[in-house]
């Protein structure tokens, strides 16, 4: 079974800083991988993902993450946080196998400061 | 999120009623989930089904719950009767293909009084 962990509910940058969210993942099969955040009162967007092409992989509003099969870590990362980032943000696991469910994490709020 | 149509957005109910939340896929795709989030537990898979077949339905959490896909377009979760535990965002989603990922509706937010 799928897991992930999501560490820090609450993380917090100021404006221009560097923003990190971790995430680690228990897999037993080879996984794929998923950001997605979630402003207020909306629907989740997909951030980026990977599935097994290349680790470091780069996704919309100047996001990346790099898959690290040896730690089992995902982390989220821009260089320069923007008061438009805060939101909260789900890292989740799907297993390339039979098995299609999306696995998500507890989730981390982000908190932009001027 | 144009892939996924959900309705009502909003919905407000007595306890012990009928509700339904209605999930209607834009785009192809060969699999639809049910989720329902809330604070105390975050995102929780309910149901998945793949070609229209419920696949996986462990998460569904009492026989009030059902949930149903007549056809590629459609499917709804039905809470009968409904509880004030029950309030919740529902969230239906889709996956096409490994390409685009999994798209999710804009959700529906249950309460239940």
């Amino acid at each position: 079974a799928q897991s992930v962990t999501q560490l820090g509910s609450h993380v917090s940058v100021s404006e221009g800083a560097l923003v990190l969210l971790r995430c680690n993942y228990s897999s037993s099969v080879p996984p794929y991988l998923f950001w997605y955040v979630q402003y207020p009162n909306q629907g989740l967007q997909l951030l980026l993902k990977y599935t097994s092409a290349a680790t470091l992989v780069k996704g919309i509003n100047g996001f990346e993450a790099e898959f690290k099969k040896s730690e089992t870590s995902f982390h989220l990362t821009k260089p320069s946080a923007h008061m438009s980032d805060a939101a909260e943000y789900f890292c989740a696991v799907s297993g390339s196998g039979s098995a299609r469910q999306l696995t998500f994490g507890s989730g981390t709020q982000l908190t932009v400061l001027p | 999120d144009a892939g996924v149509i959900q309705s009502p957005r909003h919905e407000v109910t007595e306890m012990g009623q009928e509700v339904t939340l209605r999930c209607k896929p834009i785009s192809g795709h060969d699999y639809l989930f049910w989720y329902r989030q809330t604070m105390m537990r975050g995102l929780e898979l309910l149901i998945y089904f793949n070609n229209n077949v419920p696949i996986d339905d462990s998460g569904m959490p009492e026989d009030r719950f059902s949930a149903k896909m007549p056809n590629a377009s459609f499917s709804t979760l039905k809470i009968q009767p409904s509880e004030p535990r029950d309030s919740a965002v529902y969230f239906c989603a889709i996956l096409s293909n490994w390409d685009t990922g999994y798209t999710f509706g804009s959700g529906t937010r249950l309460t239940v009084v």
